[in-house]
């Protein structure tokens, strides 16, 4: 298994609402990231977990909140988001920190509305 | 600081050969990736430039010059389909860091 899985790939949700973005890796994969892309925009790094730990949050609004229940798997639990919140987000996984093998998973759209 | 810039926007026709150039300025390098993304799509990794010269593989090739900060992407006998954005990213510790990005238009 070389991929990185994210689901859903696409969600719409009212502002009120509570979502979770889910991405699993099965590679052995000791780093994960999530990102934040907006169109016609490189990726925005948001959160880095290293070995289940969260190393970097890149001032990330706390109404985006990451958590890391094993080493295969990340999510990402939404509440009270802005329509400008509105983004493409991708996670990625890599062998270990320093980035080796790095793999986008194919994104989530999501649509705040 | 970081900092990676690419051309904003390139154009050439279907057949051709076309060079994509990234300079970059990053602490703690450990390597330059390229990525192809249509758009709407998420990032495909093109290649991974860790030493220092050129790699191929198939119509791409990737050079890395890490003395000068400096990286392209060759792209050889162009077709419609590798009209998308084009992204270096350089490797630090526990991040990539992304250059803006060139959206390459091919013409017939």
């Amino acid at each position: 298994d070389t991929e990185v899985t994210q689901t859903p790939k696409h969600l719409v949700m009212g502002m009120t609402n509570k979502k979770s973005l889910k991405c699993e890796q099965h590679m052995g994969h000791r780093a994960m990231y999530w990102y934040k892309q907006k169109a016609k925009k490189p990726p925005e790094l948001m959160f880095v977990y290293s070995y289940e730990k969260l190393s970097i949050n890149e001032s990330v609004p706390s109404r985006f909140s990451p958590e890391c229940p094993n080493s295969s798997l990340l999510n990402l639990h939404l509440h009270a988001l802005q329509p400008e919140d509105s983004a493409l987000y991708l996670c990625a996984s890599s062998l270990n920190p320093t980035g080796d093998g790095y793999t986008f998973g194919s994104g989530t759209r999501l649509t705040v509305v | 600081g970081q900092n990676i810039d690419q051309p904003t926007e390139m154009t050439a026709t279907e057949g051709a050969i076309v060079q994509i150039n990234c300079t970059y300025q990053t602490s703690g390098f450990n390597g330059l990736f390229w990525y192809q993304q249509h758009a709407g799509e998420a990032p495909t990794f093109l290649s991974y430039n860790v030493l220092d010269g050129l790699e191929e593989k198939g119509r791409f090739s990737s050079f890395l010059s890490r003395s000068k900060g400096y990286s392209y992407l060759l792209l050889k006998e162009l077709q419609m389909k590798d009209s998308a954005s084009y992204l270096c990213a350089a490797a630090g510790f526990q991040k990539l860091v992304f250059g803006t990005g060139t959206r390459l238009l091919v013409s017939p």
